[in-house]
C-alpha cells in the first residue's frame, strides 16, 4: 500500500476484554514495529518484527501483551484482559532498513473503560 | 541503554521569528538521528534525518538540525516559522547497530500570530 495502515483508528474496550490491533505495512519493508504513546510522552518501544522472526519484544510491559506477523506481512498486536492503564495510542512502523527511513500509521486510540 | 532529552515541553514563538528545539542524547556507540512532526489528529512525519556525512541536515520546509557528536545533540532549527509549522515535535535515535527508535517526550511548537 501507500503508507502504514492501522486498524481500528479507535477502539474501546471493557476492561477484562481482549483486544486485537492490526497493522498493515509498506510493501517490501522488512522490518515493522510496534510503539506505545501515551498522552503527552513519545512513543515507547514494543516489539520488533524482521520478517516473520520477532525480534526483539523486551519493551513489551508483560505477558497480556503479544505480536505475530505470521508471512512477514500484516501484524496484529494483542492485549489479553485488558486494564485501564493499557489506555494509549498504538503506532506500528515500518522500515527499508537501507535507507533507514521509518514510516508511522496513524495508530489506534485504544480506551479501555 | 541510549535515551532522549528534549528539555522544553512547549515552545511559544511568533509567527516570522526564529526557533529553536533542544535535542540531546545518550548512547555508548554510533547513532543515527531523527526528528519527527506529529501535526494534531495525524499520524508521526519524518521531519529529518541524520545517517553519515555532513552533520547539517535539511527538510524540504526549511527546518535543519546539526548533529553535534561532542555535545552529543541534535537540535532542530528554523530562522522564520509559520503558523502551520504549529506541532508537536519528537527527537529520536538508535543505534546504528540496532533497528528500534527510541523517543523523546517531544517539544509542542506554537506559533502565535
Amino acid at each position: 500500500g501507500a503508507g502504514v495502515s492501522q486498524s481500528p483508528r479507535y477502539k474501546v474496550t471493557k476492561r477484562g476484554q481482549d483486544v486485537a490491533l492490526r497493522c498493515d505495512p509498506i510493501s517490501g519493508h522488512v522490518s515493522l514495529y510496534w510503539y506505545r504513546q501515551a498522552l503527552g510522552q513519545g512513543p515507547e518501544f514494543l516489539t520488533y518484527f524482521n520478517y516473520e522472526a520477532q525480534q526483539d519484544k523486551s519493551g513489551l510491559p508483560n505477558d497480556r501483551f503479544s505480536a505475530e506477523r505470521p508471512e512477514g506481512s500484516i501484524s496484529t498486536l494483542t492485549i489479553q484482559r485488558t486494564e485501564q492503564r493499557d489506555s494509549a495510542m498504538y503506532r506500528c512502523a515500518s522500515s527499508d532498513d537501507v535507507e533507514r527511513s521509518y514510516f508511522f500509521g496513524q495508530g489506534t486510540r485504544l480506551t479501555v473503560v | 541503554a541510549q535515551s532522549v532529552t528534549q528539555l522544553d515541553s512547549q515552545v511559544p514563538v511568533f509567527e516570522e521569528a526564529p526557533v529553536e528545539l533542544r535535542c540531546n542524547y545518550s548512547s555508548s556507540v554510533s547513532v543515527y538521528l531523527f526528528w519527527y512532526v506529529q501535526y494534531p489528529n495525524q499520524g508521526l512525519q519524518l521531519l529529518l534525518k541524520y545517517l553519515s556525512g555532513s552533520t547539517l541536515v535539511e527538510s524540504i520546509n526549511g527546518f535543519e538540525a546539526e548533529f553535534n557528536k561532542s555535545q552529543t545533540s541534535f537540535h532542530l532549527r528554523k530562522p522564520s516559522v509559520h503558523i502551520s509549522d504549529t506541532a508537536e515535535y519528537f527527537c529520536a535515535v538508535v543505534d546504528t547497530g540496532r533497528r528500534a527508535l527510541t523517543f523523546g517526550s517531544g517539544t509542542r511548537l506554537q506559533v502565535q500570530p
